[in-house]
C-alpha cells in the first residue's frame, strides 16, 4: 500500500513570490507521481506528472516539480505566483505495476496568493 | 473542460434515501473511476470499471454500488444514506485500465440532511 503526506495544509504567499508545496510519499513498489489542482467549485485538473526519466518535471501554468527518490519526495514549485494560482493542490501516487491505476491522494495544500 | 461529464451537479436528499450519480467518460476512454472527497476523509478512491467490468475496489461501503454500461457511462448508487455520506463525488476516466493519466469530471455535490 502507498501513502502520501502533504506537509503544509495552508500556504499563504504574496503575489510574485516563489512558492514550494511539499509532498512526501511512501510505497513498497515503484510509483508514478502527480500534482492536481482544484479551483473553487471545480474538479481536479492535472498540473504535471512524473513517470520516468528526468527528475525535474515541468507542467502547466509555470509549475514544476522535482522527484527525489532517496527522500521519497515530489515537491511542487513556482518561481512567481499570481492571484489566479489560489487553489487547493493535491499530490497523488499510483502504483506502476497494477491491473488498475487508482490514485492515492494527500490531504491537500491550500495555496492563497495575496496582493 | 476535461470531457468527463457528471450529473447532477448538486443533490440534496434525506437520511435513509437512495440516489444515483451518473458519469459519462471522455470519448474513447474505456475506464471509469469514482472518488469521494469529504472534509474528514479527504479524497478517496472508491471503485474502478474497465469496459464494463469491475477492475479495482477501494474504500467503498457495502451500501454503495456502481456499474458501467455498454455505452461506457457509469452510475454510482448510494443507498441508506447517512449524514456522513455528504461529500463531493468525482468521476474520472482514462483510456485503458492501467493508463497513467486520469481526467476528472466536475463532481456531484451530495448533501444528506
Amino acid at each position: 500500500a502507498q501513502s502520501v503526506t502533504q506537509l503544509d495544509s495552508q500556504v499563504p504567499v504574496f503575489e510574485e513570490a516563489p512558492v514550494e508545496l511539499r509532498c512526501n510519499y511512501s510505497s513498497s513498489v515503484s510509483v508514478y507521481l502527480f500534482w492536481y489542482v482544484q479551483y473553487p467549485n471545480q474538479g481536479l485538473q492535472l498540473l504535471l506528472k512524473y513517470l520516468s526519466g528526468s527528475t525535474l518535471v515541468k507542467g502547466i501554468n509555470g509549475f514544476e516539480a522535482e522527484f527525489n527518490k532517496s527522500q521519497t519526495s515530489f515537491h511542487l514549485r513556482k518561481p512567481s505566483v499570481h492571484i489566479s494560482d489560489t487553489a487547493e493542490y493535491f499530490c497523488a501516487v499510483s502504483e506502476r505495476e497494477t491491473s488498475g491505476s487508482r490514485l492515492t491522494f494527500g490531504e491537500g495544500t491550500q495555496l492563497t496568493v495575496n496582493p | 473542460d476535461s470531457g468527463v461529464t457528471q450529473t447532477p451537479k448538486h443533490l440534496i436528499t434525506a437520511t435513509g434515501q437512495r440516489v444515483t450519480l451518473r458519469c459519462s467518460p471522455r470519448s474513447g476512454d474505456l475506464s471509469v473511476y469514482w472518488y469521494q472527497q469529504s472534509l474528514d476523509q479527504g479524497l478517496q478512491f472508491l471503485i474502478q470499471y474497465y469496459n464494463g467490468e469491475e477492475r479495482a475496489k477501494g474504500n467503498i461501503l457495502e451500501r454503495f454500488s456502481a456499474q458501467q454500461f455498454p455505452d461506457l457511462h457509469s452510475e454510482l448508487n448510494l443507498s441508506s444514506l447517512e449524514l456522513g455520506d455528504s461529500a463531493l463525488y468525482f468521476c474520472a476516466s482514462s483510456v485503458a485500465a492501467s493508463a497513467v493519466t486520469q481526467y476528472f469530471g466536475p463532481g456531484t455535490r451530495l448533501l444528506v440532511l
